[in-house]
């Protein structure tokens, strides 16, 4: 079973649509979610980090996170053609404060205008 | 703030040859990690350092090592080139006020270097 797993898609919206994307991770007791944006041939820029159960919203953006289901989720709402990449979750599983984010194979996405 | 730097940006070299990556993290970040991304693999950890110490290592043979300065600047090197060492190689920068347990600080990536290996 992979670290963190995530629908490789391609997952297709149309323009002004809500984009769902999924992730679940292995490590009951990992600690600390992020997901994250990389653009073809660029490395990856944060969206969202989430640290507790439920949601938090930046913009258009919301992360979702069920520890006990061990399931993150990311909401794009109003999707534009600028969203269209390739979107990473990634877990930090370490607990003494290290950094060793597990990183899923991403979905990409693509928003038709 | 100026973000992660990472020099050179592209690399080409041969089997058998080792390289050295440089990292400058964010001013102010103490916490340096190495990651390699491949289209098959996708995105792997290679090792993170925290004040001059390497704290956590992934699944990677020891041609891949890595030291980290007092100033925070970071440096990984890959001995005897393999060609499936060709890779994006991302360093990324995180804060770390107090090093202490509490599931990692958010990571800030560089551009990467590109490295091919013929």
């Amino acid at each position: 079973q992979k670290e963190v797993e995530q629908n490789s898609g391609p997952l297709s919206v149309p323009e002004g649509a809500i984009a769902s994307l999924n992730c679940t991770y292995s490590d009951r007791g990992s600690q600390s979610f992020f997901w994250y944006r990389q653009y073809s041939g660029k490395s990856p820029e944060l969206i969202m980090s989430i640290y507790s159960n439920g949601d938090k919203e930046d913009g258009r953006f919301t992360a979702q996170l069920n520890k006990a289901s061990q399931y993150v989720s990311l909401l794009i709402r109003d999707s534009q053609p600028s969203d269209s990449a390739t979107y990473l979750c990634a877990v930090n599983r370490d607990q003494t404060g290290a950094n060793n984010l597990f990183f899923g194979t991403g979905t990409r996405l693509t928003v038709i205008p | 703030k100026a973000g992660v730097t990472q020099t050179p940006r592209y690399l080409i070299k041969t089997r058998g040859q080792q390289v050295t990556l440089s990292c400058s993290p964010i001013s102010g970040h103490r916490s340096v990690s190495w990651y390699q991304q491949t289209p098959g693999q996708g995105l792997q950890f290679l090792f993170e350092y925290f004040s001059e110490t390497q704290r956590n290592k992934g699944n990677f043979p020891g041609r891949f090592s890595g030291r980290q300065f007092s100033n925070s600047r970071s440096e990984m090197n890959v001995s005897t080139l393999e060609l499936g060492d060709s890779a994006l190689y991302l360093c990324a920068s995180s804060l770390e006020l107090t090093g202490l347990a509490g599931g990692g600080d958010t990571q800030y990536f560089g551009p990467g270097t590109r490295l091919t290996v013929l």
